[in-house]
């Protein structure tokens, strides 16, 4: 069974800031990691995802996530943030890219003032 | 290319009502997934499909709730006897191998 922990639910920055969004996972197996963007009344949005290879994955934005399996974390950082990345970031953890169950973590409100 | 549609965007309805949820998938799209958001419980997996044949219902309350996928194009997530803690932003959503395509979900209100 998979399990995602965000243990921030609420960060607050001001704009040109950087900001850390923490995600941690249990599973046992391969895992495939990704993150998720939504804006109030939209959708979920991709932003990136880790499946193999490089640990640090770029995704859209600006934004970047690094997947470290001894911490069984994979972060997500953006260097400076804008107004506009005022969201709630979920992060997700699948078995694998063959379209399995994805698990979602409770998500982290961020808030950038400007 | 329209994304993932999801119909009504809120619905509204008397306790004991039954309520039935519309999702059109992206064309060529093999998976359908079926989530629910409150601010309690977060986004709970409630069920999903794999070219049309269900895989796993496990978050699926046993009693009342029932989702189908008659063909590729939509499938229906439906509630019988709707209580007012099914109350939630219902989302849907369609896979490639790579992501997931949300739509903007169908805000569910019982009265």
């Amino acid at each position: 069974t998979q399990t995602v922990s965000q243990s921030d639910a609420h960060v607050t920055v001001f704009e040109g800031d950087s900001v850390e969004l923490r995600c941690n996972y249990s599973y046992g197996g391969s895992i495939y990691l990704s993150w998720y963007i939504q804006h109030h009344g939209h959708g979920l949005q991709f932003l990136l995802k880790y499946y193999s290879g490089n640990p640090v994955v770029q995704g859209v934005n600006g934004f970047e996530a690094e997947f470290s399996k001894s911490d069984s974390s994979f972060h997500l950082r953006k260097a400076s943030v804008h107004w506009s990345d005022s969201a709630v970031y979920f992060c997700a953890v699948s078995a694998g890219t063959g379209n399995y169950k994805y698990v979602f973590g409770a998500g982290t409100r961020l808030k950038v003032i400007a | 290319n329209a994304g993932v549609i999801q119909t009504p965007r809120h619905k509204v309805t008397g306790k004991g009502q039954e309520a039935t949820l519309w999702c059109e998938p992206i064309s060529g799209h093999s998976a359908v997934f079926w989530y629910r958001q409150t601010i309690v419980q977060g986004l709970e997996f409630l069920t999903y499909f794999r070219n049309q044949a269900p895989i796993d219902d496990s978050g699926m309350p046993k009693e009342r709730f029932s989702a189908q996928m008659p063909n590729q194009s939509h499938s229906t997530l439906k509630i019988q006897s709707t209580q007012p803690q099914d109350s939630a932003v219902y989302l849907c959503a369609s896979s490639t191998n790579e992501r997931l395509f949300f739509g903007h979900g169908t805000k569910l209100s019982v009265l």
